[in-house]
């Protein structure tokens, strides 16, 4: 069965330093997401993306973070001069797209990277 | 915006039958997702309710009720390994997921 793969599972940076997170969504998907989840806390949404381009962010996707869809597999998110707030686990998720209102919102989640910021 | 409320933790025990509710106000609405996640895992997909009813599908069952902004997650003969947190996720047009907190459910032997 086809699914959302992240690579690293666990990055420890220092502050400041900026991390590349990586996600290879699934093959027939056309819709990609980023969240993260503070330990203890609830999944937040920071942003979606479709046809090479946001299509929604959060408030917490301020200047610092970007997402980039560098070739046909790969979609990554940036954080540029982590904070130790920055630690949590991120999470990637794709879905099918298509016809509103239907399974094909469905969102697939990643095992997720860990960020542990010094 | 959206508003999402559901409760916070609640206790079961093996083989009963436990229900968790989930409020939401949203601006826009499709439809509504349950996710399952486990400590230290990502959300895994439950269910996805579009029309009012209930919607059964092995022991866990969802049921939607759009005039009301109300859903909730029945899961049956409680095992084990249902113990997780389960987060409702109205579908605000396929857009962005906004979870609810999550209520974590530990089932007791």
């Amino acid at each position: 069965e086809p699914e959302v793969t992240q690579t690293p599972s666990h990055q420890v940076t220092q502050m400041g330093q900026e991390v590349i997170l990586r996600c290879v969504p699934i093959s027939n998907h056309l819709y990609f997401y980023w969240y993260r989840q503070i330990l203890g806390q609830k999944v937040e949404f920071l942003v979606s993306f479709y046809n090479n381009e946001i299509s929604e962010k959060s408030e917490i996707f301020d200047d610092q973070f970007s997402v980039e869809r560098p070739d046909g597999s790969n979609f990554t998110l940036k954080i540029r001069s982590t904070k130790l707030e920055d630690s949590a686990m991120y999470f990637c998720a794709s879905s099918e797209g298509g016809t509103s209102g239907t399974n094909t919102d469905t969102q697939y989640f990643g095992p997720g990277t860990r960020l542990t910021v010094l | 915006g959206q508003n999402i409320d559901q409760p916070t933790e609640m206790t079961a025990t093996e083989g009963a039958i436990v229900q968790i509710n989930c409020t939401y106000q949203t601006s826009g609405f499709n439809g509504l997702f349950w996710y399952q996640q486990h400590a230290g895992e990502a959300p895994t997909f439950l269910s996805y309710n579009v029309l009012d009813g209930l919607e059964e599908k092995g022991r866990f069952s969802s049921f939607l009720s759009r005039s009301k902004g109300y859903s909730y997650l029945l899961l049956k003969e409680l095992q084990m390994k249902d113990s997780a947190s389960y987060l409702c996720a109205p579908d605000n047009y396929g857009q962005n997921f906004v979870f609810g907190p999550g209520t974590r459910l530990s089932v007791l032997p």
